[in-house]
């Protein structure tokens, strides 16, 4: 099975500054993997997905994560925060053989400093 | 513009009744949704599969008796919350994958939420 940590959570940046939220994954084969990002009263947004096609994979809203097998990790990176980046931030991989189960990491709250 | 929708969007009831909430695919069929329960300041759980056809597939934990799903249509999946008690207060989300062939690829949506709180 699937599972993913993300360490931190909670992120603080101020505003055009680099961003880093982490998310490590736990899995016996090459997993598929997502970062999902959650504003306030609004449903949830894919921001990119990694299905082994390319390890650099390049999301919405400058957002782009990397996938490194030899740590296990798929952090979520922007290179300059905007205030409406500030939510919460969800990692997870997908989930047995049916399209769409998701396990969610436990959540970053980024919050954008101006 | 939404193409997952869920009503009601917030809904306050009392200890004992009974609460049903309307997850919809606006413009593409889905044979199968999820709905998800997030209590404030945690992640989003996963509870079950709703198969269109065929009863839900629930997961580890979740009561099937106290959460009935019901997905009647390839647009419209439903979660009734049985005699609900304060502690099933929390925010459910639905989700739909739109299957490839369908436009525009593999990609779930997911509802904008129902918050639920009971009294």
């Amino acid at each position: 099975a699937q599972s993913v940590t993300q360490l931190d959570s909670h992120v603080s940046v101020s505003e055009g500054t680099p961003v880093l939220l982490r998310c490590n994954y736990s899995s016996s084969y090459s997993p598929s993997l997502f970062w999902y990002v959650q504003h306030p009263n609004k449903g949830l947004q894919l921001l990119l997905k990694y299905t082994s096609a390319a390890t650099l994979v390049k999301g919405i809203n400058g957002f782009e994560a990397e996938f490194k097998k030899s740590e296990t990790s798929f952090h979520l990176t922007k290179p300059s925060a905007h205030m409406s980046d500030a939510a919460e931030y969800f990692c997870a991989p997908g989930g047995g053989s049916t399209l769409g189960r998701l396990y969610f990491g436990r959540g970053t709250q980024l919050t954008v400093w101006p | 513009g939404a193409v997952v929708s869920q009503h009601p969007s917030r809904v306050i009831c009392k200890s004992g009744t009974s609460v049903k909430i309307e997850c919809r695919s606006l413009d593409f069929q889905a044979t199968t949704m999820f709905w998800y329960r997030q209590f404030p300041k945690q992640s989003l759980m996963l509870m079950a599969t709703s198969n269109e056809g065929s009863k839900a597939t629930y997961e580890q934990g979740v009561e099937k008796d106290k959460f009935l799903i019901n997905h009647a249509s390839l647009t419209l999946s439903t979660l009734t919350v049985t005699s609900a008690h304060p502690e099933d207060s929390s925010f459910y989300i639905c989700s739909a994958p739109r299957p490839p062939g369908q436009g525009q690829g593999e990609t779930q949506y997911f509802g904008p939420g129902t918050r639920l709180l009971v009294l």
